[in-house]
């Protein structure tokens, strides 16, 4: 058992670019989430799925965003048009259920918009 | 719908005094509730877990919680403080929706 591991750890990017940010579960894991968190605030959901399924969204998740997961294995969350206010942390979890089961954390990735 | 309100933004004791980090929750059905530590520069780990079992819950690292539904709390407590427990920490709750709904953490000093 690796963790939950993400990739990359940092990116900068220059506003209106389009940037794409990897995770990889751990491997008999089902459920899959993405949260997003700024300077002094907790993480805010933004979207998980059960295998390859994206059962549900958060209203923060703009037109903007898209997630994927094929084959109900590693995911991708890609930010089109970056704005600065996209700049925080983007975070992955893994659990093997729903509600009950605890969600095993990745290690971020920090991204900047200049 | 869910909600996690930390009632301290910053707390501070000296090594080896008792630690209190204050949680409250809000939720429709029966919830479950965590506590997770985030160090710097370091993913979140979970301390512990509420699933409607035990109403005290035992962690890692020596803390504990308490489950209690008529003050709707879940309050996170060390007997002990050690250097290394410095670091923020979030109270989550989890209902039929799946996703965790975070507080807004709780920094925690600790004085030599």
């Amino acid at each position: 058992d690796t963790g939950v591991s993400q990739d990359p750890r940092h990116k900068i990017t220059k506003r209106g670019q389009n940037v794409t940010f990897r995770c990889d579960p751990i491997s008999e894991h089902n459920r899959l989430y993405w949260y997003r968190q700024t300077l002094g605030q907790g993480p805010e959901f933004l979207t998980y799925f059960q295998n390859e399924a994206q059962l549900e969204k958060s209203r923060l998740l703009s037109d903007r965003f898209s997630a994927e997961r094929p084959k109900g294995s590693f995911s991708t969350l890609e930010i089109q048009r970056t704005e600065q206010g996209d700049s925080a942390m983007y975070l992955c979890a893994s659990s093997l259920g729903g509600q009950h089961y605890e969600q095993y954390f990745g290690p971020g990735t920090r991204l900047t918009v200049t | 719908a869910q909600s996690v309100t930390q009632l301290d933004s910053h707390v501070s004791v000296s090594e080896g005094t008792p630690v209190l980090l204050r949680c409250n929750y809000s939720s429709s059905y029966s919830p479950s509730l965590f506590w997770y530590v985030q160090h710097p520069n370091k993913g979140l780990q979970l301390l512990l877990k509420y699933t409607s079992a035990a109403t005290l819950v035992k962690g890692i690292n020596g803390f504990e919680a308490e489950f209690k539904k008529s003050e709707t709390s879940f309050h996170l407590t060390k007997p002990s403080a050690h250097m290394s427990d410095a670091a923020e920490y979030f109270c989550v709750v989890s209902e039929l929706r799946r996703q965790l709904t975070f507080g807004s953490g709780t920094q925690l000093t600790v004085l030599p």
